[in-house]
């Protein structure tokens, strides 16, 4: 069984300030983890993904995550926030090596950012 | 590359009516995925075809709700008769790479039941 809980429905920043979204996952086997965004009335878009590699992953628009075992953390961050960065963002977990493989979602972060 | 593509975007029904929503796939992907997505709340998987082969589908209400990908390819997802509580945004998503389970999605069809 997997699952992933993300710390706060809602992050407040301003324009400028570091983005910190905070996503803590529970697998009883080695996951994948994924960082998505969702603007206003669109599906879902990948911004970055970790898949056993380097444990610090850079994806989109300058977000970058990394995966900590030890915390069972992967939380997203981004050094300075753009208006444009306002939407709400998900992190889902799947286990590895398991052939058919279903994503399981957190319930998402809106990240609102003010000027 | 054309991505996935979802129709209708919008849907208005009053409560015991039926509804459908049809999703094409990008081509090549075999996977095919449809999630639930309620207010405030993240995807929730419905099912999952590999192919024309339902392979997950333990969360899917079979007592109104039905799916099918006929040819491995398109999906319809019907709702019949829909429920108050069924009004949420339906999403299609596809992935080439089922191992690692990175979906790519359509913008979803949202169903409102009156």
């Amino acid at each position: 069984a997997q699952s992933v809980t993300q710390l706060g429905s809602h992050v407040s920043v301003s324009e400028g300030a570091l983005v910190l979204l905070r996503c803590n996952y529970s697998s009883s086997v080695p996951p994948y983890l994924f960082w998505y965004v969702q603007y206003p009335n669109q599906g879902l878009q990948l911004l970055l993904k970790y898949t056993s590699a380097a444990t610090l992953v850079k994806g989109i628009n300058g977000f970058e995550a990394e995966f900590k075992k030890s915390e069972t953390s992967f939380h997203l961050t981004k050094p300075s926030a753009h208006m444009s960065d306002a939407a709400e963002y998900f992190c889902a977990v799947s286990a590895r090596g398991r052939g058919y493989s279903t994503l399981t979602f957190g319930k998402g972060t809106m990240l609102l950012v003010s000027p | 590359e054309a991505g996935v593509v979802q129709s209708p975007r919008y849907k208005i029904i009053e409560k015991k009516q039926p509804v459908a929503f049809w999703c094409n796939p990008i081509s090549g992907h075999n996977t095919l995925y449809w999630y639930l997505q309620n207010l405030g709340q993240g995807p929730e998987l419905l099912i999952r075809y590999e192919n024309e082969e339902a392979v997950d589908d333990s969360q899917l209400p079979k007592d109104r709700f039905s799916a099918e990908r006929l040819k491995g390819v398109d999906s319809t997802l019907k709702i019949q008769p829909a429920e108050l509580g069924d009004s949420a945004v339906y999403l299609c998503a596809s992935s080439i790479d089922r191992n690692t389970g990175e979906l790519f999605f359509g913008e979803g069809s949202r169903l409102t039941v009156l």
